[in-house]
């Protein structure tokens, strides 16, 4: 079993919807929780980042964490072409927070 | 506010020799971590350094090895060059007590080895 998990996609949604992004991982004790975003050939971006059960919001952003499911998800309202792009959940845990990737979701968002 | 910042941009290397790549922290972080991502995956935890040690590593054979500088810069050695060592190497920095463990990443270093 892969420690963290994502869907590799593409998932496509047409612009102006919401996009779902979800991720599930392993190790119970995890305690921090990070989605990044990282354009093709360049490196990845952090987004967002979320410690406690429930839901995080910034701008278009929303995370998600439900550490009973063991499962991290990241909503982008209105979604526009520019968040194109291939995203990456991570997760850390472990006495000096190692953090572990995801392969990454590629999201196309069709004009 | 300064970045991460890693060089050079780009490497091409033959096998068996060896590398060094360099890594800048974002101003303010004490912590390095070095990744590798080969194509179409995730990036892949190799190791971190912390006040100039390196404190844990990921699945990486010996080739690969590491240096923190005082100032908290830090060096990534690969020696052997094999071709599946051909990856996007990527330098993340935080701040060590700061209770919220996120890492920012640098540019990172193309190397392609032939």
């Amino acid at each position: 079993q892969k420690e963290v998990e994502q869907n590799s996609g593409p998932l496509s949604v047409p612009e102006g919807a919401i996009a779902s992004l979800n991720c599930t991982y392993s190790d119970r004790g995890s305690q921090s929780f990070f989605w990044y975003r990282q354009y093709s050939g360049k490196s990845p971006e952090l987004i967002m980042f979320i410690y406690s059960n429930g839901d995080k919001e910034d701008g278009r952003f929303t995370a998600q964490l439900n550490k009973a499911s063991q499962y991290v998800s990241l909503l982008i309202r209105d979604s526009q072409p520019s968040d194109s792009a291939t995203y990456l959940c991570a997760v850390s845990s472990g006495g000096y927070q190692k953090v572990t990737f995801g392969i990454g979701t590629k999201l196309q968002v069709i004009p | 506010d300064a970045g991460v910042t890693q060089s050079p941009t780009h490497l091409i290397k033959t096998r068996g020799q060896q590398v060094t790549l360099r890594c800048s922290p974002k101003s303010g972080h004490d912590t390095v971590s070095w990744y590798q991502q080969a194509l179409g995956q995730g990036p892949q935890f190799i190791f971190q350094y912390y006040e100039e040690e390196e404190r844990q590593r990921g699945n990486f054979p010996d080739r690969f090895s590491g240096h923190q500088f005082p100032n908290y810069s830090s060096e990534l050695n690969v020696n052997a060059l094999l071709l599946g060592d051909s990856a996007l190497y990527l330098c993340a920095s935080s701040l060590e007590g700061s209770g919220s463990y996120e890492q920012y990443f640098g540019p990172g270093t193309r190397l392609t080895v032939t």
